[in-house]
């Protein structure tokens, strides 16, 4: 079964300093990889999205990701995060025909 | 653009009690879902539609759960009956294509059963 993996459940970093939040995948073909975002009693909001033009994808709020297929891995980066930025991260990978969910990161942003 | 709508934002309802929350996806968009967000999980598909057929529906409890999208544009989605472990956070989401284009996610409507 294709399958996305978040490698930290949570990650904690200080404002100012970068943030990097981990994701796998499995596939036998390139898929399409997109980071959600979801903040506190919110909806989710899309990021960023990869569907197998560049591979260093920039998003919203200077979030930036990079597809490297040697690897199978999808992951996000932040040269330096903010308060708001603390919420829950989802990576998601679009397969055939439906979306598949990670079972998310929460970044956590101390002052 | 409008987005995503879906109603109630919350609801609490008593276990055995039947409940249907609904969802008006994005204009024009053919796939539309249905997460269940479990607290401290990620989302799972429940059933996905294309147009007014259904592409996915492995995992969603067909002996409580029932949903139906006429006319390929709105949607309901309903529990009857529910039970305590249906406490969650109901998401609904519209794509253009159904080939695991970004999908666009409503604010979801939070279920509690108790």
């Amino acid at each position: 079964a294709q399958s996305v993996t978040q490698l930290d459940s949570h990650v904690s970093v200080s404002e100012g300093t970068p943030v990097l939040l981990r994701c796998n995948y499995s596939s036998s073909y390139s898929p399409s990889l997109f980071w959600y975002v979801q903040h506190p009693n919110k909806g989710l909001q899309l990021l960023l999205k990869y569907t197998s033009a560049a591979t260093l994808v920039k998003g919203i709020n200077g979030f930036e990701a990079e597809f490297k297929k040697s690897e199978t891995s999808f992951h996000l980066t932040k040269p330096s995060a903010h308060m708001s930025d603390a919420a829950e991260y989802f990576c998601v990978r679009g397969g055939y025909s439906t979306l598949t969910f990670g079972k998310g990161t929460m970044l956590l942003v101390s002052p | 653009e409008a987005g995503v709508a879906q109603s109630p934002r919350y609801k609490i309802i008593e276990k055995r009690q039947s409940v249907a929350f609904w969802c008006n996806p994005i204009s024009g968009h053919a796939t539309l879902y249905w997460y269940q967000q479990i607290l401290g999980q990620g989302p799972k598909l429940l059933i996905q539609f294309q147009n007014n057929g259904v592409v996915d529906d492995s995992q969603l409890p067909k002996d409580r759960f029932s949903a139906e999208r006429l006319k390929g544009v709105d949607s309901t989605l309903k529990i009857q009956p529910a039970k305590l472990e249906d406490s969650a956070v109901y998401l609904c989401a519209s794509s253009s294509t159904w080939t695991g284009t970004e999908a666009f996610f409503g604010q979801g409507t939070r279920l509690t059963v108790v």
